[in-house]
């Protein structure tokens, strides 16, 4: 059973236009969530890490949300870029200092010109 | 380096062979992590080095997976008699010193190598 659900799976939007991916996990306990962007053929490279206390966290025309009590984050993507077009993958760390991330299966994001 | 590099970037093998990935870490970094990327799927744990102590080896899928790091520096993963599920990206990430906690955990992952088993 995976315990870190994304959606949409895939995703199709025009450059200019802002998107919003979303994330659910039920991994618990929890210390920390973390959104990566992987471009086709390369590793994973991380945009944003959360903990529990934190509800939301920036980076450039990425702002990552999360909702611990829910279990919920999404990432949001503002003035989307060509270079955007990537999978975005949610990882969770199950508890404070554990090196086992759990990985989601990522949304694939297309931004066409 | 500048990052983790791997090689070979893609591999194909015809079923029954032998392979071996190499992960190049990034210099100074303690914590080596091998993950294994099905087609779609998210990255799955396979194992964790420190130094050259592999101290955790519970996602290996098969007595086939064997990983080294006898330096505390390369990696090499190896993979006895492929098997067509055996077919994946194989990720490599390094971190500082995962022990230290805060940002020296931060995982930084190299490219990966596809491997083909026909």
């Amino acid at each position: 059973k995976n315990q870190v659900e994304q959606s949409p799976q895939s995703l199709i939007i025009l450059e200019g236009k802002n998107c919003t991916l979303q994330c659910n996990y039920t991994v618990s306990p929890f210390s920390n969530l973390r959104w990566y962007k992987q471009d086709t053929g390369r590793g994973p490279v991380s945009l944003t890490i959360m903990t529990f206390s934190e509800n939301t966290k920036s980076n450039g025309r990425y702002t990552a949300t999360l909702d611990a009590d829910t279990k919920q984050s999404s990432l949001h993507i503002t003035a989307s870029q060509l270079s955007d077009s990537a999978s975005y993958i949610c990882v969770v760390s199950a508890q404070l200092g554990t090196y086992k991330y759990i990985f989601g299966t990522g949304t694939r994001l297309k931004v066409l010109a | 380096g500048a990052g983790v590099s791997q090689s070979p970037r893609y591999k194909v093998a015809k079923r029954g062979q032998d392979v071996a990935l190499r992960c190049d870490p990034i210099s100074g970094h303690v914590s080596l992590f091998w993950y294994q990327q099905a087609l779609g799927q998210g990255p799955e744990f396979l194992t964790y080095f420190q130094n050259e102590a592999q101290l955790d080896k519970s996602g290996l899928p098969s007595d086939r997976f064997f990983a080294e790091r006898p330096e505390g520096s390369v990696s090499t993963l190896k993979i006895q008699r492929t098997q067509q599920e055996d077919s994946a990206v194989y990720l490599c990430a390094s971190s500082l010193d995962f022990r230290a906690g805060g940002s020296y955990n931060e995982q930084f992952f190299g490219p990966g190598t596809r491997l083909t088993v026909l």
